[in-house]
């Protein structure tokens, strides 16, 4: 069936270092991949998508690279800031499905300044 | 942006009572809603999907009398957890979209229910 895998938190850095949060996937065909953001006391926001193979989604300096070969779509950032600090959820939609979302359990990641 | 409102953000209730919990999206209208239910430290798992004025979809796996979806206008779905236990006690997220076949849902900040 489809999953998604991505690791385990919390994330702890210090502001201005490189953040990566690995996001791997199982899933038939090629799945549409998503980031998803979640401040404190927010509802969840779309971060970045990529719906094809070598795509890659990018913004607020956050990217995420679809990787068929490796089944991955983990996320990076070159600096990270204490405004990021926040909850990150992968998740993909299946080729089957216009609409249906599946996540990840999501990674806490704090950054100190 | 599109925003999403969940009302209450959280309820404590005695065990054998029902809860409501409401949905709204506050700018734009969602012709689809979705309910999703988080476990501590686990994914969100979609419950159901309702579109307005028909019945809900339930997943696979979640007794829809339990769970009572309603979805009567294009800004408001209500969850109505019926005789709620406490294996009921869980985070309620709901998110909309203004059609079905979008990538995009916008989500609600979530209700956390504790059943005593």
């Amino acid at each position: 069936g489809n999953s998604v895998t991505q690791m385990e938190g919390p994330v702890t850095l210090s502001e201005e270092a490189f953040l990566t949060i690995n996001c791997t996937y199982t899933a038939t065909g090629y799945p549409s991949l998503f980031w998803y953001v979640q401040y404190p006391g927010e509802g969840l926001q779309l971060l970045l998508k990529a719906t094809k193979a070598d795509d890659k989604g990018s913004n607020k300096g956050f990217e995420a690279t679809y990787r068929k070969e490796t089944t991955s779509f983990h996320l990076e950032k070159g600096s990270v800031q204490v405004s990021d600090s926040a909850v990150y959820f992968c998740a993909l939609r299946p080729m089957d499905s216009s609409y249906k979302l599946i996540f990840g359990s999501g990674t806490r990641l704090l950054v100190r300044p | 942006g599109a925003v999403v409102s969940q009302h209450p953000s959280w309820v404590i209730c005695k065990s054998g009572t029902s809860v409501k919990i409401e949905c709204r999206s506050l700018d734009f209208q969602a012709t689809t809603m979705f309910w999703y239910r988080q476990f501590p430290k686990q994914s969100l798992m979609l419950m159901a999907t309702s579109n307005e004025g028909s019945k809900a979809t339930y997943e696979q796996g979640v007794e829809k009398d339990k769970f009572l979806i309603n979805h009567a206008s294009l800004t408001l779905s209500t969850l109505t957890v019926t005789s709620a236990h406490p294996e009921d006690s869980s985070f309620y997220i709901c998110s909309a979209t203004l059609d079905t076949y979008t990538d995009t849902q916008y989500f609600g900040p979530g209700t956390r229910l504790t059943v005593l």
